[in-house]
């Protein structure tokens, strides 16, 4: 199916554990994006990439690894979970374009640290 | 860097009332503008956009109209319904590839409509 997946869907982890939230897109975009949604915080950029093995900080990338070996997957580490990082995480794929932008987004990952 | 205010609400009204919901941006160049929703429990869906200045993004009644003079994207609906409950944020993207190249949110504004 095309589209922007992201898996798994909710996730319970303990303090001091690794985890890691995959996301797959089917339409070949250059640029795809991770977020974080917390109440009173909106959507915070953690990490992003233009394109295969390359990858950018976004806003709030502490604690947060990536890897892009290939194009349609940008998945998110956290190498040592904490109770900071419980939040809504979104991922959103994009192509570069100057008069038909869109970014598309998965279903998100509620992940919970205890 | 680039930035994008929006009215922070939570914002309640009652049905076939009329939506006012501020977005102002700061950001070089001409980035694109966006308005997103998310409904409960669901992921963002785009719900307009525009990408250069004076252009109009329409979508299911709702409006906005892309203002550089004001740095403005304020999302308008004449008569909003039940259905419309949600959360609706405001978001730009830079004009250029490589780095400027990323969605920037406001932080979000929570509509509810009562019957």
């Amino acid at each position: 199916d095309a589209g922007i997946t992201q898996s798994p869907r909710y996730k319970i982890t303990e303090t001091g554990r690794q985890v890691t939230l995959m996301c797959h897109q089917t339409w070949s975009h250059s640029y795809m994006f991770w977020y974080r949604q917390d109440l009173g915080h909106g959507l915070r950029l953690i990490y992003y990439s233009a394109a295969a093995d390359i990858t950018d900080k976004g806003e709030v990338p502490d604690g947060y690894v990536v890897s892009r070996s290939k194009t349609e997957n940008f998945p998110l580490t956290l190498e040592s979970a904490t109770r900071s990082q419980t939040s809504v995480y979104f991922c959103a794929s994009s192509e570069y374009s100057t008069v038909n932008t869109e970014a598309f987004f998965g279903q998100g990952t509620r992940l919970t640290v205890v | 860097g680039n930035s994008v205010t929006q009215m922070e609400g939570p914002v309640t009204l009652s049905e076939e009332a009329f939506l006012t919901i501020n977005c102002t941006y700061t950001a070089t160049g001409y980035p694109s503008l966006f308005w997103y929703v998310q409904y409960p429990g669901e992921g963002l869906q785009l719900l307009l956009k525009a990408t250069k200045a004076d252009d109009k993004g329409s979508n299911k009644g709702f409006e906005a109209t892309y203002r550089k003079e004001t740095t403005s994207f304020h999302l308008e609906k004449g008569s909003v319904q039940v259905s419309d409950s949600a959360v609706y944020f405001c978001a730009l993207i830079g004009d250029s590839g490589g780095s400027n190249y990323k969605l920037t949110f406001g932080k979000g504004t929570l509509l509810t409509v009562n019957p």
